[in-house]
């Protein structure tokens, strides 16, 4: 089945450093990406929809020069985190559907996710 | 705004018994999916609803979609250990659109 990965799994940063997060589809092209964040034990909260080629669009209350997302390639979208602080400490997951699947594809496959610890 | 509630939040059972989780949309949906999320782990699709009162089956678990494609329910029958993790609702309000997760439920399962 399609197979999204996501790098790296977990990070630990110290207060003000910027953290790249790496989103791929590893055997299809997608045009669009989701970035989401849990925290623990609860839901997972959409931030934002990478496009490929164009600028993300994020969720409300999503700082977009916070969180930066670029999708640069058809297989490949980045989130940016930036000037991390303790707050941001979060699991963040990437997906994508497949778009071989046809119009009626519409599950999402997830990555593994990213553990981001801001010290 | 668009929002997807889900209930309850955590459910313990001994094994053997059924457990049921249910969603709510204040809106029509276009289609509802289902997921499961083990601990530590991402969230894995189980399945997709799109049609007004479809029900589908997966061994165990049966799912529903109301009449109204505003509500949905996820049974699973004879709960197993290996059942335990966190299930999702994930609401679409548009073909192929982003996906409103609901707050999920933790299925705890004793042996």
């Amino acid at each position: 089945g399609a197979v999204v990965s996501q790098h790296p799994s977990r990070v630990i940063c110290k207060s003000g450093t910027s953290v790249k997060i790496e989103c791929r589809s590893l055997d299809f092209q997608a045009t669009t990406m989701f970035w989401y964040r849990q925290f623990p034990k609860q839901s997972l909260m959409l931030m934002a929809t990478s496009n490929e080629g164009s600028k993300a669009t994020y969720e409300q209350g999503v700082e977009k020069d916070k969180f930066l997302i670029n999708h640069a390639s058809l297989t490949l979208s980045t989130l940016t985190v930036t000037s991390a602080h303790p707050e941001d400490s979060s699991f963040y997951i990437c997906s994508a559907r497949d778009p071989n699947r046809g119009p009626r594809g519409g599950e999402l496959f997830f990555g593994e996710g990213s553990r981001l610890t801001v010290l | 705004g668009q929002q997807v509630m889900q209930i309850p939040q955590y459910q313990h059972v001994q094994e053997g018994e059924d457990f049921t989780t249910y969603c709510n949309s204040s809106t029509t949906l276009s289609n509802i999916q289902w997921y499961k999320q083990r601990p530590g782990g991402h969230p894995v699709f189980l399945i997709q609803l799109v049609k007004s009162g479809e029900v589908k089956k997966q061994k165990r678990l049966t799912f529903q979609f109301g009449e109204a494609k505003k509500n949905s329910s996820l049974h699973i029958t004879a709960t197993q250990t290996t059942d335990v993790g966190t299930y999702f609702c994930a609401g679409s309000y548009n073909q192929g659109g982003k996906l409103i997760f609901g707050q999920g439920t933790e299925l705890s399962v004793k042996p």
